[in-house]
């Protein structure tokens, strides 16, 4: 099973409609990211948790939001989709400890939202 | 404050030629340095990372990448590409346990017969 899941995997939606990305994981890491992909632009940070009660915004938050549920779940909601947020977006997890002072993050397999 | 480079946005090389990818960082503190790839319809997988211990770091499938802090560079290499590499690769850079990751924009590598 994989680590790290997102639902759903595919999304069509019109324009002004709220819609929400679920990412799960059972990594049991503290940290939870969510980026945007688009072509020729990397991944984006949107928003980041370093644990339940810690919410950041990241590079491009506007007009997204997220929830931080429980450890092991992270959402992201577009309250009014627009079309030029038609993109791929990624759920990540990250654990540093002492012994592993980096940030490896580790990656769900991605949601493909179109806004229409 | 860090970013990333990646110099190319597609690399085209033939099966069997050796495989190249640039990446230039910036970063006010010693980084810790990634490269990931991502195959088509798929998330992203970590190939190899610097944490200090080494500058050559050896990853999966054949790759490696050089530290090189007078360059600033950290380059991925592999003596000999597979049709299986063609795949899109990304360099991040973190300062710290408690900073973000940072992504290049990424670059497509393509594999010809």
């Amino acid at each position: 099973d994989a680590d790290v899941t997102q639902t759903p995997r595919n999304r069509i939606t019109k324009t002004g409609k709220r819609i929400m990305l679920e990412c799960s994981q059972t990594k049991g890491h503290d940290r939870m990211y969510w980026y945007r992909q688009d072509p020729g632009l990397g991944l984006r940070l949107i928003y980041y948790s370093f644990d339940v009660k810690d919410i950041n915004k990241g590079e491009i938050s506007d007009g997204y939001s997220v929830s931080r549920q429980a450890q092991a779940k992270f959402s992201l909601s577009l309250e009014s989709a627009i079309p030029n947020q038609t993109a791929l977006y990624f759920c990540a997890t990250s654990d540093p400890s002492t012994g592993r002072p980096y940030n490896e993050q580790f990656f769900g397999p991605g949601t493909r939202l179109t806004v229409l | 404050a860090q970013s990333v480079t990646q110099l190319g946005s597609h690399v085209s090389v033939s099966e069997g030629a050796l495989v190249l990818l640039r990446c230039n960082y910036s970063s006010s503190v010693p980084p810790y340095l990634f490269w990931y790839v991502q195959y088509p319809n798929q998330g992203l997988q970590l190939l190899l990372k610097y944490t200090s211990a080494a500058t050559l770091v050896k990853g999966i499938n054949g790759f490696e990448a050089e530290f090189k802090k007078s360059e600033t560079s950290f380059h991925l290499t592999k003596p000999s590409a597979h049709m299986s590499d063609a795949a899109e690769y990304f360099c991040a850079v973190s300062l710290s346990g408690y900073s973000t990751l940072t992504f290049g924009k990424g670059t497509m590598l393509l594999v010809s017969p």
